[in-house]
């Protein structure tokens, strides 16, 4: 039972253009969602994250949008750099600390 | 602080022999969780514990796998007999859970272990 989700494995993008990264989840006691960001043979890193009482939150390049009452979320990088170029994990976080990630999409941003 | 570590960094055993992969976590974190990463699950999660209880197994794929926390700076992932449908990359994170248990803070993760059983 797949409670996060990312339906595309892969998203391709252009150098100076926005990346749009997409996750869905299906369980609404979710109340924290987090990014991290994986390059080969390292350990994810955390990217940015947002509260469940908002929808939005901006960091530098990097904006999280959440949609609860369609149990969206996006990722938002503008502008794409080759050095954005990884895997992206978007992750559900429950009462009593339970994290949850879903598959994963590889950026690729060309130069 | 050195982050979260992991040990070892690659382990390669044949078929039904035991592996034990080890973990540090972060000094003052009170919450560790072990993730396996996998094409088809992403990074699928097996255990975790608060205050080095085991709060929620019920990730570990069998009864083949097994995890202990015996105390604050130390867990091990135990898979015994081990499978070749057990290679993949493990990750331990931990996190620092606040008083009522507020989420709001991320987890950090260690590099990994990738075990190969041939």
């Amino acid at each position: 039972d797949q409670q996060v989700k990312q339906n595309s494995p892969s998203l391709s993008v252009q150098e100076g253009r926005i990346s749009i990264l997409n996750c869905d989840y299906t369980n609404s006691m979710f109340d924290y969602f987090l990014w991290y960001k994986k390059y080969p043979a390292e350990g994810p890193t955390f990217l940015i994250s947002i509260s469940s009482i908002k929808d939005k939150n901006e960091d530098g390049r990097f904006t999280v949008f959440l949609n609860k009452s369609a149990k969206h979320l996006s990722l938002h990088i503008v502008p794409s750099q080759p050095g954005d170029s990884a895997v992206y994990f978007c992750a559900a976080s429950l009462q009593g600390g339970k994290l949850i990630f879903g598959q994963g999409t590889e950026l690729s941003v060309k130069p | 602080d050195a982050g979260v570590i992991q040990s070892p960094r690659h382990e390669v055993t044949e078929m039904g022999q035991e592996v034990t992969l080890r973990c540090k976590p972060i000094s003052g974190h009170n919450s560790l969780f072990w993730y396996r990463q996998t094409m088809m699950r992403g990074l699928e999660l097996l255990i975790y514990f608060n205050n080095n209880v085991p709060i929620d197994d019920s990730g570990m794929p069998e009864d083949r796998f097994s995890a202990k926390m015996p105390n604050a700076s130390f867990s091990t992932l135990k898979i015994q007999p081990s499978e070749p449908r057990d290679s993949a990359v493990y990750f331990c994170a931990s996190r620092h859970l606040m008083g009522g248990w507020i989420l709001n803070t991320e987890a950090f993760f260690g590099q990994g272990t990738r075990l190969t059983v041939v």
